[in-house]
């Protein structure tokens, strides 16, 4: 069973930091992966999809980046804002079977002014 | 319509009601799936509908949950004999295409509706 995890589970930046934020997986049989914002009280925004082919898909100041056989993606936001703050989720879709899209519990981010 | 849209956005139930769930998904969008998000927990699956087949019901917790999408378009989620346990929020997502998942297509995810069981 596809198992996914993401690190640090919170986190508090002052605006301008460039961001890392990780997702792992245990199965790299993956058909895709992607990142999602979810602000309070409300459902998830897709911000990014990479497919399993690809290594980085761009979006503005959000850069993330798949290494499938280490099971591994990253999500690099540039230059912070306030307005960066929310819970940032990451999906992987398997390939070996079922195709449904298994979540991490994600990481929550505060940008304070 | 312009996106997914869930009804109730909140819902209060005593232990052992019935609640009934709605997702209304965005027009045309052949693939549904509803998630169960815990507090401080990600989306947890629960069933994925493509058109009015329910493909895979293999997240629902007990056979006290039941879904159903009769017309390949709205989806309702049947909660019976509430328990405190059930009260989470509630998420419905679509997506364009179907192939039973095998597909590059986004996930649109609804607001969720807040299941509270008192």
């Amino acid at each position: 069973k596809q198992e996914v995890t993401q690190i640090p589970a919170a986190l508090s930046v002052p605006e301008g930091e460039n961001l890392v934020l990780n997702c792992s997986f245990t199965d790299s049989a993956i058909y895709n992966l992607q990142w999602f914002r979810q602000d309070p009280g409300k459902g998830l925004t897709s911000l990014l999809l990479i497919q399993s082919s690809q290594r980085e898909q761009t979006s503005g100041r959000l850069n993330a980046s798949l290494d499938k056989s280490s099971g591994r993606s990253t999500l690099y936001i540039a230059a912070s804002q306030p307005g960066d703050s929310a819970t940032y989720l990451c999906a992987v879709k398997g390939s070996g079977g079922s195709y449904i899209p298994t979540f991490g519990r994600g990481t929550s981010l505060i940008v304070h002014p | 319509g312009a996106g997914v849209s869930q009804s109730p956005r909140y819902k209060v139930a005593k232990r052992g009601q019935d609640v009934a769930l709605r997702c209304d998904p965005i027009s045309g969008h052949v693939s549904l799936f509803w998630y169960q998000q815990a507090l401080g927990q990600g989306p947890e699956f629960l069933t994925y509908f493509q058109n009015e087949a329910q493909l895979d019901k293999s997240g629902l917790p007990s056979d006290r949950f039941f879904a159903e999408r009769p017309e390949g378009s709205v989806s309702t989620l049947k909660i019976q004999r509430t328990q405190q346990e059930d009260s989470a929020v509630y998420l419905c997502a679509s997506s364009a295409a179907g192939s039973g998942g095998k597909t590059n297509e986004k996930l649109f995810f609804g607001s969720g509706t807040q299941l509270s069981v008192l």
